[in-house]
């Protein structure tokens, strides 16, 4: 079964700390991603990844970086987390062909206080 | 930009009608158009897609009817029921994959 995990589901952080956030998809995926999902604002593509050490920016870089290391894992680093990056964070990945599909974790809602 | 508009951002349907969800694109280049379903306190999940070589799709109660032309596409939810009460994203993809998603509608089904 496909399977795309995330580290957390909640999480809590202050103003300036250095936040962390995984991802790890077990479908020798290629491509991943990481969105943000807002009210009212629909889903919004932070970075991608079409492959290790390969990274793309999305829509709304700033404000973020990403790693990836191994094929199978995806990281999302806020470097100095701001209130406005308080949000629900989605994690997905597809294999490149006919499909397309986007598979997607259960996400991580991120508070910054 | 928005690169796809979806409508309307709240819809309320009675059990056994039908759940309609606009979208509009104006990228020629996208080749794939999914919709995705969102359960509160899960990640969205495929539901149905088309390429635009069709006008239409149908799986099960949900179809996808398409207009190239007026770079529009829909999803129709037939005989809805409240268990298909969720959040309903489109999206358009280019060849790379990179997809844009519709801001979300809300759908709820009244028994």
């Amino acid at each position: 079964d496909v399977k795309v995990t995330q580290s957390s589901r909640y999480l809590v952080k202050r103003t300036g700390e250095k936040v962390f956030l995984e991802c790890v998809q077990d479908m020798d995926h290629e491509n991943m991603f990481w969105y943000r999902q807002d009210p009212g604002l629909g889903l919004r593509l932070i970075y991608f990844s079409y492959d290790v050490k390969m990274k793309e920016k999305g829509d709304i870089p700033e404000g973020y970086s990403v790693s990836r290391e191994k094929k199978e894992r995806f990281s999302l680093i806020l470097e100095s987390a701001s209130t406005n990056q308080t949000s629900m964070y989605l994690c997905a990945s597809s294999s490149p062909g006919l499909t397309y599909e986007q598979y997607f974790g259960p996400g991580t809602r991120l508070t910054v206080t | 930009q928005q690169q796809v508009k979806q409508s309307p951002q709240s819809l309320i349907v009675q059990k056994g009608g039908i759940s309609i969800i606009n979208c509009a694109y104006e990228n020629t280049a996208f080749d794939y158009f999914p919709w995705y379903q969102q359960f509160p306190g899960k990640g969205p999940a495929l539901l149905i897609a088309i390429r635009p070589d069709v006008s239409e799709k149908k799986e099960g109660r949900f179809t996808i009817s398409f207009n190239k032309s007026a770079k529009q596409f829909s999803l129709h939810i037939m005989d809805s029921q409240p268990g298909d009460s969720a959040t309903y994203f489109c999206a358009a993809s280019t060849p790379g994959n990179q997809f844009y998603f519709g801001t979300g509608t809300s759908l709820t089904v009244i028994p």
